[in-house]
């Protein structure tokens, strides 16, 4: 089963507006980072939420946390066509950087 | 930002062969990292590495699979030998702290295995 997955497989939006990728996790965590991917490039990390933490930003990303519900969710507002990759949850329930990323959401932006 | 550089992009071998996968982590960082994502699949830990030792590996880190980073140059994912599981993409991190510090991922070894 997976450890940390995304909600959606893919999600599909016009420029400018706003979209919200959701993670569902299984294990107790120290952490949860949002990476992006573009094509044919390594993961980037986007926002790092610890567990401490309800809500984190980054400019126009919002990142937001309930350990309650073992749910995350990451929110682009104004998006941009280069906003185009897939985005990953990833959970480190070790402390020690030993990531579990979800299978990832498609977001495509369109002009 | 900071950058991983990853050599080759991409390796065909034989099943069987031996294959080296080469990683140039940031200069300053002191732990390293590598993932396994399968076509179509999540990306999952392999292992991470610190100060020349092995600290952590995932049952994907088989026993065919070896790490090292002599004398601080490239950090390395060896298998010897190949299997046809091996097909994957392989991508390499590294992070200046371990605990919840950023890591930068390179852009990945594309393995294919014949």
């Amino acid at each position: 089963s997976q450890l940390a997955e995304e909600n959606s497989w893919a999600l599909s939006v016009h420029e400018g507006e706003s979209v919200t990728v959701n993670c569902s996790y299984k294990t107790s965590i120290t952490a949860l980072q949002w990476y992006r991917q573009k094509s044919g490039k390594g993961p980037a990390q986007l926002i790092l939420i610890r567990s401490n933490e309800r809500e984190k930003r980054n400019g126009r990303l919002r990142a937001t946390l309930d350990t309650s519900s073992q749910s995350s969710s990451l929110s682009i507002t104004a998006t941009r066509c280069e906003d185009t990759a897939v985005y990953f949850c990833a959970t480190d329930a070790s402390g020690y950087n030993k990531l579990t990323f979800g299978k990832g959401t498609v977001l495509l932006v369109s002009p | 930002g900071p950058k991983v550089l990853q050599i080759p992009s991409h390796q065909i071998i034989d099943m069987g062969q031996m294959v080296t996968l080469n990683c140039d982590p940031v200069s300053n960082h002191l732990y390293f990292y590598w993932y396994k994502q399968i076509l179509g699949q999540q990306m999952e830990f392999l292992v991470n590495f610190y100060n020349g030792k092995v600290m952590e590996k995932s049952k994907l880190f088989k026993d065919q699979f070896s790490v090292e980073r002599p004398d601080g140059s490239y950090f390395t994912l060896k298998i010897q030998p190949t299997a046809l599981e091996d097909s994957a993409v392989y991508f390499c991190a590294s992070s200046f702290l371990d605990n919840q510090d950023t890591q930068y991922f390179g852009p990945g070894t594309r393995l294919l295995v014949l």
